[in-house]
């Protein structure tokens, strides 16, 4: 039969602009979040993560917001680099343990 | 050290027969994870590992899905009667425990089932 593709949301950014990648996540039980980056080819990378008794937390050139409220999570890269090109995920647990339950994912595209 | 290692890279398979894959998780890691990841789909979560502990099996779509993990180490990935619907890559990460630890994740098996 005909496949369909799936197409990612995506985001092209300007080399040097900051970047900012949204995610809504499914349960408000969930007590631990995290941002992953996958490059083609390759497994999900960890970025960052935070936990529910946080709203903001940062790393290096990255700072992830937490809004409990409505349930959102938001990744913003400051600077972005050619490099940072890749597809982000969020992750949630929201049953103890480690199983994740990932977003969607977001393509970020960074024009030189 | 070595990070998470998985083989084969690429399994072609005909539907209907059994294919095994395999994971090399991080020396001195407990937690061990399988997630699978279809064509431009985030990972959906298949089975976990933790010490000593019963597997966390909720995320196995069907009984012909199971999985190991011997020793406390390697694990493999069971599909029998492979269906083309199975076709994803299938992704393997440890962790030091479960909880908030870092999950580091192999390179991934692609699976096309033919």
């Amino acid at each position: 039969g005909e496949s369909v593709g799936l197409h990612l949301p995506t985001l092209s950014v300007q080399e040097g602009d900051n970047s900012i990648i949204n995610c809504a996540y499914s349960n408000s039980a969930s007590d631990y979040f995290i941002w992953y980056k996958q490059e083609s080819g390759k497994g999900p990378q960890f970025i960052i993560d935070i936990r529910s008794n946080m709203d903001k937390r940062q790393g290096q050139r990255v700072t992830v917001l937490l809004n409990k409220t409505v349930k959102h999570l938001s990744l913003q890269i400051a600077a972005t680099q050619p490099g940072d090109s890749a597809v982000y995920f969020c992750a949630e647990r929201y049953n103890q343990g480690g199983k994740l339950i990932f977003g969607q994912g977001t393509e970020l595209s960074v024009k030189p | 050290g070595a990070g998470v290692s998985q083989s084969p890279s690429n399994k072609v398979t005909e539907k209907g027969k059994d294919v095994e894959l395999r994971c090399d998780p991080i020396s001195g890691h407990t937690a061990l994870y399988w997630y699978r990841q279809s064509l431009g789909q985030g990972l959906e979560f298949l089975i976990y590992f933790q010490g000593n502990s019963a597997p966390d099996k909720s995320g196995l779509p069907s009984d012909r899905f199971s999985a190991e993990r011997t020793g406390g180490s390697v694990s493999t990935l069971t599909i029998q009667r492979t269906q083309q619907e199975d076709s994803a890559v299938y992704l393997c990460a440890s962790s030091f425990s479960d909880g908030d630890y870092e999950q580091y994740f192999g390179p991934g098996t692609r699976l096309t089932v033919t």
